[in-house]
């Protein structure tokens, strides 16, 4: 089965500290995004970031940004000098290969708090 | 543009009846997709529209649901003779594109008694 495994349910960081969300996954796709979703207390589901899976290049975005490492098929999350508003519940996602659909599988979330 | 619109977001019913959710996608993205969410978990899968046509379907989605976009345009989710394990957040997302990510909507959370 392929899989998207978030290994952290819960984490804390302080407010301005740096943190890191871990995520693997597994695709038998060759040619691929992967993604990093945030899903704040009562509100909608945003896209934080996405990674071309053939750039080894790491995408960025401000203070978010990925290690993507495609030979263990990781694909983790750094949010750098962490805000009050960066407590949310994140998920990791990747397609499955199924078609024309390209739907994505995702995690089971890691709950993030920033303590003040 | 106002993004991906869902309605009701809320909605209550008593076991057995019939439900009918609507998501409005935004409007250049031909791409639509439903997803069921439960408390603490991430978004499973239900089904995937490319403008009418519905292409996926998981084996999630049981025959009491149905899902339609007719026109390409905006899609209903309608299950039928609902059951308590039903209870969940329904999502609806669009993309105009594979891999482009999607859109969500704010969902519809369904609660049956």
């Amino acid at each position: 089965a392929q899989t998207v495994t978030q290994s952290q349910p819960e984490m804390s960081v302080q407010e301005a500290e740096t943190v890191t969300l871990s995520c693997t996954y597994d695709t038998s796709e060759s040619n691929y995004y992967l993604f990093w979703y945030k899903q704040p207390p009562s509100r909608q589901m945003i896209l934080v970031i996405r990674q071309e899976a053939y750039k080894q290049q790491n995408a960025t975005e401000n203070r978010f940004s990925v290690n993507f490492q495609k030979a263990a098929k990781s694909f983790s999350l750094k949010i750098s000098d962490s805000q009050l508003g960066d407590t949310a519940m994140y998920f990791c996602a990747s397609p499955i290969s199924s078609g024309s659909a390209r739907q994505l599988t995702f995690g089971s979330g890691t709950q993030l708090t920033v303590l003040p | 543009d106002t993004g991906v619109s869902q309605n009701p977001r809320h909605k209550i019913t008593k076991r057995g009846q019939n439900v009918t959710f609507r998501c409005d996608p935004i409007s250049e993205h031909n791409r639509l997709y439903w997803y069921r969410q439960t408390l603490g978990q991430g978004p499973e899968f239900l089904t995937y529209f490319q403008n009418e046509a519905q292409l996926e379907k998981s084996r999630l989605l049981s025959d009491r649901f149905s899902a339609e976009r007719p026109k390409g345009s905006f899609s209903t989710l309608e299950i039928q003779r609902t059951e308590q394990g039903d209870s969940a957040m329904y999502l609806c997302a669009s993309s105009p594109r594979a891999d482009y990510g999607y859109t969500f909507g704010s969902g519809t959370r369904l609660t049956v008694v």
